[in-house]
Formats: structure tokens, C-alpha cells, sequence
């Protein structure tokens, strides 16, 4: 089976620390999302981006937060400086954009980060 | 307000009860509509993805699209210990691809 991978799978860090979360998309999807999960709010869009090209960002807090694809494997999202507000579990989903309607949106399996 | 509405539960049912599921939102503009399940500490997996209103069924699940109510169901008929996770709802509109999710309804079903 073709899978999002994400790392790492879980994180602590000290408040103030960078935090990078990395994402492998499915070979061949175009459009990739980084969200996070929270208990309080659920899943929430931060950014994605289409064919490496950042599309939305609008969710993401930009003074900490930055995301970047650099190449069509590897999507990545970093936190500099990290606050305890930014402990939930991010995920990366991929998606061949033109198929949307049949193959719907792949999620990883999550990093779990926690910052102390 | 968020956008797309969901009962947190959570949902405890016996084994072999249908289960009901449902979502409001309110934004006129979504016409593709998805149900994820997720496992604990697991990822969201796509269970079913209907686009306009109408019904889809997949063995023992049936999606169901009401577009006039802005109201969204998921039917698991016959339902079995393996499906007691948190179940999202997610939609989006034909102009962006990002999905606006529900906040899951933890379904348990007991043996």
C-alpha cells in the first residue's frame, strides 16, 4: 500500500527549541497539507502546498512557524522557537490533486509533539 | 463558529446496532464530502468520499449528503467491536483543496 510517511513519530523538546516534522507524500501526488489535531480543536488546515508551490498558509502562525517543500519527496514544517501551545500531533496528507474526487486525501501516521 | 459541526460523543453502542453519525456545516459552497475514521494514535484513514447530495454505500456503511438541510450522515449497519474509533467528517468546496473537518465522534461498540 502507497503511504505518507512522517518524522519523527513523536518529539519532546524544551520551550524555545527548533522542531522540525518531516513528510514523504505519496509518489506522484501534487498536493500536499500539513494540519494539526488537537483536543480542543480538532483538525486544523495550516498550510499546503500544490505541485511545491505554497497555496495556503493562512493557518499557520508565521512568526514561528515556516513551511517548505524542497523537492516533490519531501514536504517540511518547522517551529523556531517552540512554545508548550504547539504540543498536539501534526499530520501531512498527500493527494493527487485531478483525482481528488476518486482517491480522496492520505494522512500520515501523525508526529506527536511535546514541548515542555 | 466553525464551520463544519460535529457531536464529540462519546457514542457507546452493542455489537450489531446501527449506528447514526452526523454533521452540520454551513457553508453553501462544500459539494465534496468525505467520512475518515481514525484509531487512537493513528492517522485519519478515508472510509467514504460522495460528492453532491445523494446516498453511497459501501457494504455495511451508507453515506448520506442532504444539501438543503447543510447536513451530513454516516450508517454503519450491523457494527462490530473494529469500528469503535473516532470518526471525522471533512468537506470542501470546488475551488481549494483543503478539507474543514469535523471534530470526530468517538464511537465505541461493545462485544
Amino acid at each position: 500500500d502507497a503511504r505518507v510517511t512522517q518524522t519523527p513519530r513523536h518529539k519532546v523538546t524544551e520551550m524555545g527549541q527548533e522542531v522540525t516534522m518531516r513528510c514523504q507524500p505519496i509518489l506522484g501526488h501534487n498536493t500536499v497539507f500539513w494540519y494539526r489535531q488537537t483536543m480542543m480543536q480538532g483538525l486544523e488546515l495550516l498550510a499546503y502546498f500544490r505541485n511545491r508551490a505554497p497555496l495556503d498558509d493562512s493557518g499557520m502562525p508565521k512568526d514561528r512557524f515556516s513551511a517548505e517543500m524542497p523537492d516533490a519527496t519531501l514536504a517540511t514544517l518547522k517551529i523556531q522557537p517552540s512554545e508548550p501551545r504547539d504540543s498536539a500531533v501534526y499530520f501531512c496528507a498527500s493527494v493527487q490533486a485531478w483525482d481528488s474526487y476518486n482517491y480522496g486525501y492520505t494522512f500520515g501516521s501523525g508526529t506527536r509533539l511535546t514541548v515542555v | 463558529q466553525k464551520e463544519v459541526e460535529q457531536d464529540p460523543g462519546p457514542l457507546s453502542v452493542p455489537e450489531g446496532a446501527i449506528v447514526s453519525l452526523n454533521c452540520t456545516y454551513s457553508n453553501s459552497a462544500f459539494q465534496y464530502f468525505m467520512w475518515y475514521r481514525q484509531y487512537s494514535r493513528k492517522g485519519p484513514e478515508l472510509l467514504m468520499y460522495t460528492y453532491s447530495s445523494g446516498n453511497k454505500e459501501d457494504g455495511r456503511f451508507t453515506a448520506q449528503v442532504d444539501k438543503s438541510s447543510k447536513y451530513i450522515s454516516l450508517f454503519i449497519r450491523d457494527s462490530q467491536p473494529s469500528d469503535s474509533a473516532t470518526y471525522l467528517c471533512a468537506m470542501r468546496s470546488d475551488s481549494g483543496y483543503a478539507l474543514n473537518f469535523g471534530k470526530g465522534t468517538s464511537l465505541l461498540v461493545t462485544p
